[in-house]
């Protein structure tokens, strides 16, 4: 099966521009996440959906961060304006099952300057 | 609440030594746990996890886990380490939220090998 795609691999951008993250999950997975992972830590979860529907953005920072699922399919995440400290692995990740076995995609490297 | 505590953030072992990676946890409900790897410029991939039933979990590659209850662990072992093992590795609980998973990370253990 195919795996999850993201893109870009990598972004540049200057602090207070807008940047934009794509994600496919596994076809058939209802849930999708994503994370933030900054160097030398573990991953932080920013949003989960459950198909289109949000569950979990109690971490993610609204001022500046949104994402949508429209059609319960593919994700894109946005942040606007962005900060140095946005800097970090913004990976996507989804699941078919409870059991919380995600199936990551090789994540999105963003650096703000 | 979950959290996850892996102790050291960097372990360094030679070729075809054993290999100890240290987790505990913190679960309010029963947990699932999980060891997830991952190689440079790549995203994680599962090791091997524990839900239900035995206690010692084996995954891919040669490692093996064992949930211990009573200490509220989940150490990550391999009897005899590969250069090709070199990556960082994370601990992660698994607990539900609104009806549905959430996975909680811990902040990671590189693991270094040398020849």
């Amino acid at each position: 099966e195919a795996g999850v795609a993201q893109s870009p691999r990598y972004k540049i951008i200057e602090k207070r521009q807008s940047v934009a993250f794509w994600c496919n999950p596994i076809s058939g997975h209802a849930t999708l996440y994503w994370y933030q992972q900054i160097l030398g830590q573990g991953p932080k979860l920013l949003i989960q959906f459950q198909n289109n529907g949000v569950v979990d953005d109690s971490q993610l920072p609204k001022d500046r961060f949104s994402a949508e699922r429209l059609k319960g399919v593919d994700s894109t995440l946005k942040i606007q304006p962005a900060k140095l400290e946005d800097s970090a692995v913004y990976l996507c990740a989804s699941s078919l099952d409870r059991t919380g076995t995600l199936h990551f995609g090789n994540g999105t490297r963003l650096t703000v300057t | 609440a979950q959290s996850v505590t892996q102790l050291g953030s960097h372990v360094s072992v030679s070729e075809g030594a054993l290999v100890l990676l240290r987790c505990n946890y913190s679960s309010s409900v029963p947990p699932y746990l999980f060891w997830y790897v991952q190689y440079p410029n790549q995203g994680l991939q599962l090791l091997l996890k524990y839900t239900t039933g035995a206690t010692l979990v084996k995954g891919i590659n040669g490692f093996e886990a064992e949930f211990k209850k009573s200490e509220t662990s989940f150490h990550l072992t391999k009897p005899s380490a590969h250069m090709s093992d070199a990556a960082e590795y994370f601990c992660a609980v698994s607990g539900e939220n609104s009806g549905y998973s959430t996975l909680t990370f811990g902040k990671g253990t590189m693991l270094l090998v040398s020849p």
